[in-house]
């Protein structure tokens, strides 16, 4: 099975800051990348599919960009709401396996 | 407006089995593939797998082969998933999500079903 490796696995941040996390195929997956935001208690929400395509009503400070195994998520301008934990899911190869979180925290 | 609407939460002992169920609404059910997706406690995303609600056709996680089963009644557009030989560390939330056909994305989450297993 492909594995995805998230990091940081949490990071502190503060408002107006602007954020990467990085996510790394174990091999080569394409585009075929998906970024979720999770809060506490509630399912993930999509943000960002084929690795760098926003959803419709995702703000644009979130941006995704790579291909092949590297990859990253930016948020440019951290606002008070993006406080969550991210995954990054790929769709290249069953099983379609979630990298490990990452957690963003206020400083 | 697209909905997945997941049953309540289930208590299990261990060894048990439990069906957790996924009502499509919203949208043309058979046009949409189903995963289901897992979260212990305080733990990342699991991907368990997917049924294709149009043939009924599967795929499972290899960690899930030959214990989980999932099904669908498009009469009443739902899909199930059923985990067999339960133990404490099935304890977790199990979620829906459809995916376009391969659209390579989850687009629209159910909210969960908490499955506790313990004796």
């Amino acid at each position: 099975a492909i594995q995805l490796t998230q990091s940081p696995s949490s990071l502190s941040a503060s408002v107006e800051d602007r954020v990467t996390i990085t996510c790394r195929a174990s091999q080569g997956i394409s585009s075929a990348l998906a970024w979720y935001q999770q809060k506490p208690g509630k399912p993930p929400k999509l943000l960002i599919s084929d690795a760098s395509t926003l959803e419709s009503g995702v703000p644009s400070r979130f941006s995704g960009s790579g291909s092949g195994t590297d990859f990253t998520l930016t948020i440019s301008d951290l606002q008070p709401e993006d406080f969550a934990t991210y995954y990054c899911q790929q769709f290249n190869t069953s099983p379609f396996t979630f990298g490990g979180g990452t957690k963003v925290e206020i400083k | 407006q697209v909905q997945l609407v997941q049953a309540g939460g289930e208590m299990k002992k261990p060894g048990a089995s439990v069906k957790v169920s996924c009502k499509a609404s919203g949208y043309t059910f058979i046009n949409y593939f189903v995963h289901w997706v897992r979260q212990a406690p305080g733990q990342g995303l699991e991907w368990m797998g997917l049924i294709n609600p149009r043939t009924g056709g599967t795929d499972y996680a290899p960690k899930f082969q030959g214990r989980v089963t999932m099904t669908r009644d498009t009469s009443i557009n739902t899909a199930y998933m059923e985990v067999n030989r339960l133990t404490s560390d099935d304890t977790a939330v199990y979620y829906c999500a459809r995916e376009g056909n391969w659209d390579r994305k989850l687009d629209y989450w159910g909210q969960g079903t908490l499955v506790t297993v313990s004796s």
